[in-house]
């Protein structure tokens, strides 16, 4: 799995709670992202990371925060869980921008009743 | 932004057939065309890549060919085997910056014993 960890593995949450999945990595490597899995949506881009402290928007960000205080250290925070949120975040880590492939942490399912 | 078509979306063959599932792509920029392969429970796993310049790449029994004309791109499996039995994604750049890649929306590839 690349050195990645992701936590919690699953997670149950009311909607409007917040909730906050963590993604480790011991690659040392710069760039690390989160995507959700949806059916017949596939893999979309949530957030981000080109380095410590510098995070970007991806594709459906909205309800979204993240952040990277170490290089080892993304966290993905939904301020107030919805329904729509329910779905499979997945972490990824690379060593170079869009030419480079990434690598997949095994997923955290997440579900907002 | 990048776009990325994928077909068909469930494919179902004998053991020992040929397999195919092909994807579209519409940013005439993009270098990097990676396919993964997910098992259930798990995060998407890089089986095979291919950049812009060059049309063919083989590893054993897969191997992805690249249209830049016509902006599509292919997996084949020769030999299918039970084990083939996975959900697989292609990817493209997702715009030559540092936001990752973009995917299709999966295959549910079926090994028929």
């Amino acid at each position: 799995d690349a050195g990645i960890t992701q936590s919690p593995r699953h997670k149950v949450t009311e909607t409007g709670t917040p909730v906050t999945l963590r993604c480790h990595q011991t690659e040392n490597h710069r760039y690390m992202y989160w995507y959700r899995q949806d059916p017949g949506h596939g893999l979309r881009l949530i957030h981000y990371s080109y380095g410590v402290k510098d995070t970007d928007k991806g594709e459906v960000s909205d309800g979204y925060s993240v952040s990277r205080s170490k290089t080892e250290d993304f966290l993905l925070t939904l301020e107030s869980a919805t329904s729509s949120q329910t779905s499979v975040y997945f972490c990824a880590i690379s060593v170079g921008t869009g030419d480079s492939p990434l690598h997949f942490g095994n997923g955290t399912r997440l579900t907002v009743t | 932004g990048e776009n990325v078509e994928q077909h068909p979306s469930t494919l179902s063959v004998q053991e020992g057939d040929s397999a195919v599932i092909k994807c579209t792509y519409s940013d005439s920029a993009s270098n990097y065309f990676p396919w993964y392969k997910q098992e259930l429970g798990k995060g998407p796993q890089l089986i095979i890549d291919i950049r812009s310049n060059v049309g063919e790449k083989k590893d054993q029994r897969i191997a992805v060919t690249l249209n830049k004309t016509a902006k599509h791109f292919s997996l084949h499996i020769t030999e299918t085997q039970p084990e083939d039995s996975a959900v697989y994604f292609c990817a493209a750049e997702a715009g030559g910056g540092a936001d990752g890649l973009t995917f299709g929306k999966g295959t549910h590839l079926i090994i028929q014993p």
